[in-house]
């Protein structure tokens, strides 16, 4: 089976760097996701890597180290409006994804 | 249409009346899934469809649910004799292929009186 962990909250302070978490635990791997979700709204696709090494789009970077089964999302220059959960999602064997329970991340001014 | 679209975007209804809701996926789009979220928690996995493949109905919580997917494209999720516990928004998503980074609609929240 599949499994994730992710921390359920993280808190920060606006203009700040906050990084999250995801172990995993797949049988056969093709690639870990991120996604973000406001309350209220749908989860929004954020990032994918399929392959070891940073993916950096914008002010979020995603990180994967499959030999640890590993990864993180990086937020940099943290606006009011990430305060949002963000949730991580591993690709196996299965075809059907397995979500983590969710990060939510809380930003302060 | 550029995105997921789903309908309709808000359901109320009686406990004990069957409901549809309708999922139309991003064009192209080979794989459908079907989730539902209850208040502050996860995504709880409900169905998905490859192509013209047999659905993995494997996340159904009972036989009371059931989906379509016709031509490929558009998706019916069907829930009968709703119960106060289907209460929940449920929301749909597709992707290139299977095992690849998934777009989600908007969602339908479900309310059952």
């Amino acid at each position: 089976g599949q499994s994730l962990e992710q921390p359920s909250e993280v808190t920060a302070v606006e203009g700040a760097i906050v990084q999250i978490n995801c172990t995993y635990q797949t049988s056969g791997f093709y690639g870990l996701s991120w996604y973000q979700q406001h309350d209220g709204g749908a989860p929004t696709f954020l990032s994918y890597n399929a392959l070891d090494g940073l993916e950096e789009t914008g002010r979020f970077s995603s990180f994967l180290s499959r030999s640890d089964s590993y990864g993180y999302l990086l937020l940099q220059e943290l606006q009011m409006k990430d305060s949002a959960s963000y949730f991580c999602a591993v690709s196996g064997g299965s075809y059907i994804p397995t979500f983590g329970r969710g990060t939510s991340l809380i930003v302060h001014p | 249409g550029a995105g997921v679209s789903q309908s309709p975007s808000n359901k109320v209804t009686e406990k004990g009346k069957d409901v549809e809701l309708r999922c139309d996926p991003i064009s192209g789009h080979t794989a459908l899934y079907w989730y539902r979220q209850s208040l502050g928690q996860g995504l709880e996995f409900l169905i998905y469809f490859q192509g013209n493949s047999a659905p993995d109905k494997s996340g159904l919580p009972s036989d009371r649910f059931s989906a379509e997917r016709t031509g490929g494209s558009v998706s019916t999720l069907t829930i009968q004799r709703t119960q106060q516990e289907d209460s929940a928004v449920y929301l749909c998503a597709s992707s290139s292929y299977s095992n690849q980074p998934q777009h989600f609609g908007d969602g339908t929240r479900l309310s059952i009186l």
